[in-house]
């Protein structure tokens, strides 16, 4: 079965400073990785996603994530924080369950809080 | 174009009582997913649909909670009776066909007393 694991629950970072939020998943198969970001009251969002190709991909935002399949990690990464990415953001990875069903696992969430 | 709609936002019940939440996805989605949010976790997935069929309900706690899609669009889940453990929010969301991105509602937030 597969399993995503977030390393940190909350993250204070200063505006304008670097963050990384952390993403390791398991998984015996190929897999689709997502990150998702949830605002207050909100449904959540598709920040950016791997399906296969270039292992680093980039949100409109200024978000970008890198597949990195020796480690199994998915790590996210934003060189300077705005005080409007204050979310709580959720890695997630796809797998086939079959009888035409995709399955989406999600991690415990990271709660970004960026402090003025 | 709308986004998936749920309602109703908020809702506070006392164990044992039934609830029903309700769920319009986007205009032409195939599929659609209900998951459940408990605090401090991320979303689990219950059930899917694909059209009126059920594709994946294996982690629907049948004993207690119903969901159904009789016309291919709208859908209700049901709790009955409901828990204390049930609290949680309830996320639905659609996606074009079983393959394709996953657009998700506000969500409808329980509260189980």
């Amino acid at each position: 079965a597969q399993s995503v694991t977030q390393l940190d629950s909350q993250v204070p970072v200063f505006e304008e400073a670097p963050v990384e939020l952390r993403c390791n998943y398991s998984s015996s198969v190929s897999v689709y990785l997502f990150w998702y970001v949830q605002y207050p009251n909100q449904g959540l969002q598709l920040l950016l996603k791997y399906l296969s190709g270039s292992t680093l991909v980039e949100s409109i935002n200024g978000f970008e994530a890198e597949f990195n399949k020796s480690q199994t990690s998915f790590h996210l990464r934003k060189p300077s924080v705005h005080i409007s990415d204050t979310a709580e953001y959720f890695c997630a990875v796809r797998t086939y369950s079959g009888a035409g069903s995709y399955q989406l696992t999600f991690g415990k969430g990271t709660k970004l809080s960026v402090i003025p | 174009e709308a986004g998936v709609a749920q309602s109703p936002r908020y809702k506070i019940i006392e164990k044992r009582q039934s609830v029903a939440f309700w769920c319009n996805p986007i205009s032409g989605h195939a599929t659609l997913y209900w998951y459940q949010q408990i605090l401090g976790q991320g979303p689990k997935l219950l059930i899917q649909f694909q059209n009126n069929g059920v594709v994946d309900d294996s982690q629907l706690p049948k004993d207690r909670f119903s969901a159904e899609r009789l016309k291919g669009v709208d859908s209700t889940l049901k709790i009955q009776p409901a828990k204390l453990e049930d609290s949680a929010v309830y996320l639905c969301a659609s996606s074009l066909d079983w393959g394709s991105e996953q657009y998700f509602g506000p969500g409808t937030r329980l509260t189980v007393t």
